[in-house]
C-alpha cells in the first residue's frame, strides 16, 4: 500500500523558514514524479511544485520561485520543501502527492495527509 | 496559466439523484483532466483522469466527459459517501492548477 507521511509544518514568523519532509513507502519511490499542492484554511487546492524522478526537473508556481526549493532523496525514499522568506499567504495545508508516472505533466494520486503551516507574527 | 472555471460552487441533491459538474479551461487542454473528491478533513483522491478514465476502485456511478476546453463529471445514483467537495484539476502543461471547487450537498 502507498503511504504518504509528511512532516515539518508549523508556526513560523513572516520572513522565516521551514523545512518540509514527506517520507514515502509502498512504491518505488525514485520511479514517479512526486509534488507539493497547498490548500489554504477553507480555501481550494493550489499547486506549488512538482519534482520528476531521474535527474530531477523541477517545476514551480510564480508565487513561491526563488523561495522555495523541492528536492527528493530517493536513497531514503524522502521529498523535501525548503521554505524560506515565508509570507503570511503561504498559510495553508501541504500535502505531498505521488504520480503515476515517471515525467512529464501528470495527475497526482494518492496524497499524503498533509502538514499544516502556519504564517504568523 | 490556464484559468480552470467550475461550475457550479455548490449543488445541492438528494440520494438516487444525477448530477453533473462542469470545468472550463481558459484554452484547450485537449484531454488531460483530471478529478479529485474531498471530504472535510481529508486530502483528495482522484476519481477521473485523462477526463474520462475512471481510476481503479472508484465507483462506475462515477463517469467523465468532454476535451479541450470543456468538461464534466457525472455522479449517477448519487449515494451518502459522494457528498463531498469537487475540483478539477488540469495537466497540459508542467504548470498545474484547479478549479475552485463544488461543494456538493444533500
Amino acid at each position: 500500500e502507498v503511504q504518504l507521511l509528511e512532516s515539518g509544518g508549523g508556526l513560523v514568523q513572516p520572513g522565516g523558514s521551514l523545512r518540509l519532509s514527506c517520507a514515502a513507502s509502498g512504491f518505488t519511490f525514485r520511479s514517479y514524479v512526486m509534488a507539493w499542492v497547498r490548500q489554504a484554511p477553507g480555501k481550494g487546492l493550489e499547486w506549488v511544485s512538482t519534482i520528476t524522478s531521474g535527474i530531477g526537473n523541477t517545476y514551480y508556481r510564480d508565487s513561491v520561485k526563488g523561495r522555495f526549493t523541492i528536492f527528493r532523496d530517493n536513497s531514503k525514499s524522502t521529498l523535501y520543501m525548503e521554505m524560506n522568506n515565508l509570507r503570511v499567504e503561504d498559510t495553508a495545508i501541504y500535502y505531498c502527492a505521488k504520480a503515476p508516472v515517471a515525467t512529464g505533466a501528470t495527475w497526482f494520486d494518492p496524497w499524503g495527509q498533509g502538514t499544516l503551516v502556519t504564517v504568523s507574527s | 496559466d490556464i484559468q480552470m472555471t467550475q461550475s457550479p460552487a455548490t449543488l445541492s441533491a438528494s440520494v438516487g439523484d444525477t448530477v453533473n459538474i462542469t470545468c472550463r479551461a481558459s484554452q484547450s487542454i485537449g484531454r488531460w483532466l483530471a478529478w479529485y473528491q474531498q471530504k472535510p478533513g481529508k486530502p483528495p483522491k482522484a476519481v477521473i483522469f485523462d477526463a474520462s478514465s475512471l481510476k481503479s476502485g472508484v465507483p462506475s456511478r462515477f463517469s467523465g466527459r468532454g476535451s479541450g476546453t470543456e468538461f464534466t463529471l457525472i455522479i449517477s445514483s448519487l449515494q451518502p459517501d459522494d457528498f463531498a467537495t469537487y475540483y478539477c484539476q488540469q495537466y497540459d502543461s508542467d504548470s498545474y492548477t484547479f478549479g475552485q471547487g463544488t461543494s456538493l450537498e444533500i
